[in-house]
């Protein structure tokens, strides 16, 4: 009954070549995340999708892109893995965005279970 | 500056003894305040949450936490540990108007036999 999937669980891939993580969502929800968490530290937000409008932290590198084609799925890119991007990558979806949600006492947002990228 | 701040990295206990983790957060307004906790190569699961109301609020396996204005804290209990909570648990904050959490850096918890 999972209900936000993340494939693969482990990908390893060379430094410098590209490299799609998946998400996907049983939830219908409209808002879809992407964190990096690296070594025993807390998850960053890279960016989030709110139904088709991206929005991106201000300190998310170039290097970092997101496709959303549908509700269900949402892709993170990495165009040119350097050794640093390894991390754990999650995904996490909320019903709407996290203000209007937290107002009414419902919803939080809804983690994957991660993909641990390698970069040799 | 916004933060959430968890004092302690690491915290070793015995199974069967009582657990207290800290957060401490550093915002003007109340925010939102969460629990996750995240196993190894795992995700993140949501212990509990706080929006309003009630100051101490109960979550799922026998954790709780209570918010307190004064000392801006949400420290996490549970009053008997089991080796199965062996994890990292991270205390996270969500202010009003802003559509993102902040998190802390995350205590990890070791039970002993």
């Amino acid at each position: 009954d999972a209900m936000v999937i993340q494939n693969p669980r482990y990908q390893v891939t060379q430094f410098g070549k590209p490299v799609t993580l998946s998400c996907s969502q049983t939830l219908n929800h409209n808002v879809m995340y992407w964190y990096q968490q690296k070594s025993s530290q807390a998850p960053k937000l890279l960016f989030h999708y709110y139904d088709k409008d991206f929005n991106n932290e201000a300190d998310t590198p170039d290097n970092f892109q997101s496709r959303r084609p549908n509700t269900s799925f949402c892709f993170l890119d990495i165009r040119s893995p350097g050794l640093g991007d390894a991390a754990m990558y999650l995904c996490a979806t909320s019903r709407d965005l996290m203000a209007s949600s937290l107002l009414d006492g419902k919803e939080t947002q809804y983690f994957g279970p991660g993909t641990r990228l390698l970069v040799l | 500056a916004q933060s959430v701040t968890q004092p302690d990295i690491h915290i070793t206990v015995s199974e069967g003894a009582s657990l207290e983790l800290r957060c401490n957060y550093s915002y003007g307004a109340t925010p939102y305040l969460f629990w996750y906790v995240q196993s190894p190569g795992q995700g993140l699961q949501l212990l509990l949450k706080y929006f309003s109301g009630d100051t101490l609020v109960q979550g799922i396996k026998g954790f709780e936490a209570e918010f307190k204005r004064s000392q801006s804290s949400f420290n996490l209990r549970k009053p008997s540990v089991h080796w199965s909570d062996a994890a990292e648990y991270f205390c996270a904050v969500v202010v009003n108007n802003f559509n993102k959490f902040y998190f802390g850096s995350g205590t990890k918890l070791n039970v002993k036999p």
